[in-house]
């Protein structure tokens, strides 16, 4: 069957520190992968768009890799701050083709500790 | 939210009852979508529209039905309201590239409905 995974246990960490949260997928084969931030009793916000030829994506303190034969998306903040406490999702395009709606993993609670 | 509203933002309502929530959005993107976010599914796909009047299903369709009679204005119906479709309600909006590949979503803030 086809999977998302997310760590549906939240991840702590303290300031300043790297944050590397994980998509597992199975039996999908996405044209893009996509990060979104979603804050409590608010709407997911776009972060980042990895495409499947694409093996790592930068901006600011956000990076994202994709490796199609792991099946598996890294999402890294650098230099985390208290403010970057929010859950996390990663979504899909269960086609593969772009042309079709996206899928989303469940996302996991990141809490940086001051 | 990148110019999406959506209203209502709370709404109660029994068992049995009609309930409508409409999405609105001034960014004339092609593309609409309604979710629903529950704990331990996260976010999932009601309805999705690619157009004026044209509309699909998602994953989570059934008893829901939806309309898009202009670019703006995409509405959710609830036909007879039930608990199990207590949750919140995400309408969201993406363009399209190119030849017609979808890729970013803008979401809105979201309906909080609690059917008793």
């Amino acid at each position: 069957s086809q999977k998302i995974e997310q760590n549906s246990e939240a991840l702590n960490i303290q300031e300043g520190k790297t944050a590397t949260l994980t998509c597992n997928y199975t039996n999908y084969s996405p044209a893009y992968l996509q990060w979104y931030r979603q804050d409590p009793g608010r709407g997911p916000v776009f972060l980042l768009l990895i495409r499947e030829n694409e093996k790592e994506k930068r901006k600011e303190r956000l990076k994202v890799t994709f490796d199609t034969t792991l099946k598996q998306s890294l999402f890294h903040i650098t230099a985390s701050q208290p403010a970057d406490s929010a859950t996390y999702l990663c979504a899909l395009d269960p086609r593969g083709s772009g042309y079709s709606t996206l899928t989303f993993g469940k996302g996991t609670m990141l809490l940086v500790s001051p | 939210d990148a110019g999406i509203t959506q209203s209502p933002r709370h709404k109660v309502t029994e068992t049995g009852t009609p309930v409508t929530l409409r999405c609105h959005q001034t960014e004339n993107h092609r593309y609409m979508y309604w979710y629903r976010q529950d704990p331990g599914h996260g976010l999932r796909l009601i309805h999705y529209s690619y157009g004026v009047k044209d509309t699909d299903k998602g994953e989570v369709s059934d008893g829901y039905s939806v309309s898009r009679s202009k670019t703006e204005d995409f509405l959710l119906t609830l036909e007879s309201a039930t608990s199990s479709q207590t949750s919140v309600y995400f309408c969201a909006i993406s363009e399209s590239i190119g030849s017609g590949i979808q890729e970013t979503q803008y979401f809105g803030p979201g309906t909080r409905l609690l059917v008793l």
